[in-house]
């Protein structure tokens, strides 16, 4: 089955500064998906990766897809608090069930 | 709006009491899945569903019971809680497979 990695586990930064989240497939992935969750709360969709090498921003996030589509990293530049909680990675292994998820990376921001 | 409704955000329940978590989205979704998640465990899928009448099980389906008979609505059905069981539920759907799923808000279950 498929299986997502994801790394940190948790990330603390201060205020402005950059950071990147880390997620890798034991298979090749047909779509990733990026979602962010406040504690105890829905998850938030933020993007979807379907292609080898594509890459995708929104404000000041900004998601990749490797060429062989195995690896997807999340990069938010000049950090804010309002970026805090959860980051999870969905995959669509290609099989007709809906996604499979990394455990999560907890992400602080510091005023 | 555009949504996926879950009943109750909360619930505490007794061993062996059957109880039912509804669901329900406005989207005319096809696609419909139930997910548990747990510290350190993050999210797992418990069953899921392509269209109405057409469900199969996920990564830890024992001890859940789902249907669906229209395709607004997806139960999540617990014929016997155990404490074990005790998770934050979530449930989601798609439009069709790779679209973006949209999930609830979530049910917080503990079974004592």
């Amino acid at each position: 089955s498929q299986e997502l990695e994801q790394s940190p586990q948790s990330l603390i930064v201060q205020e402005g500064k950059n950071l990147t989240i880390n997620c890798t497939s034991s298979k090749t992935l047909y779509g990733l998906y990026w979602y962010k969750q406040k504690y105890g709360e829905g998850l938030i969709f933020l993007m979807m990766l379907q292609k080898g090498g594509e890459e995708k921003s929104h404000e000041k996030i900004t998601a990749k897809l490797d060429e062989k589509k195995q690896q997807s990293s999340l990069h938010i530049t000049a950090s804010q608090p309002s970026h805090a909680g959860i980051y999870l990675c969905g995959a669509d292994s290609g099989s007709a069930r809906q996604l499979t998820f990394g455990s999560g990376t907890q992400l602080t921001v510091l005023p | 709006e555009a949504q996926v409704t879950q009943n109750p955000r909360y619930l505490i329940t007794v061993t062996g009491k059957k109880l039912t978590v509804t669901c329900s989205q406005n989207m005319n979704h096809e696609y419909m899945s139930w997910y548990r998640q747990d510290p350190g465990l993050g999210l797992r899928q418990i069953y899921y569903s392509m269209n109405v009448e057409v469900t199969d099980k996920g990564d830890v389906p024992e001890g859940y019971k789902v249907s669906r008979k229209e395709k607004r609505n997806f139960p999540l059905i617990l014929e016997s809680p155990s404490p074990n069981q005790t998770s934050l539920y979530f449930c989601a759907s798609s439009l069709r497979r790779r679209t973006e799923a949209f999930f609830g808000q979530g049910t917080r279950l503990t079974v004592v």
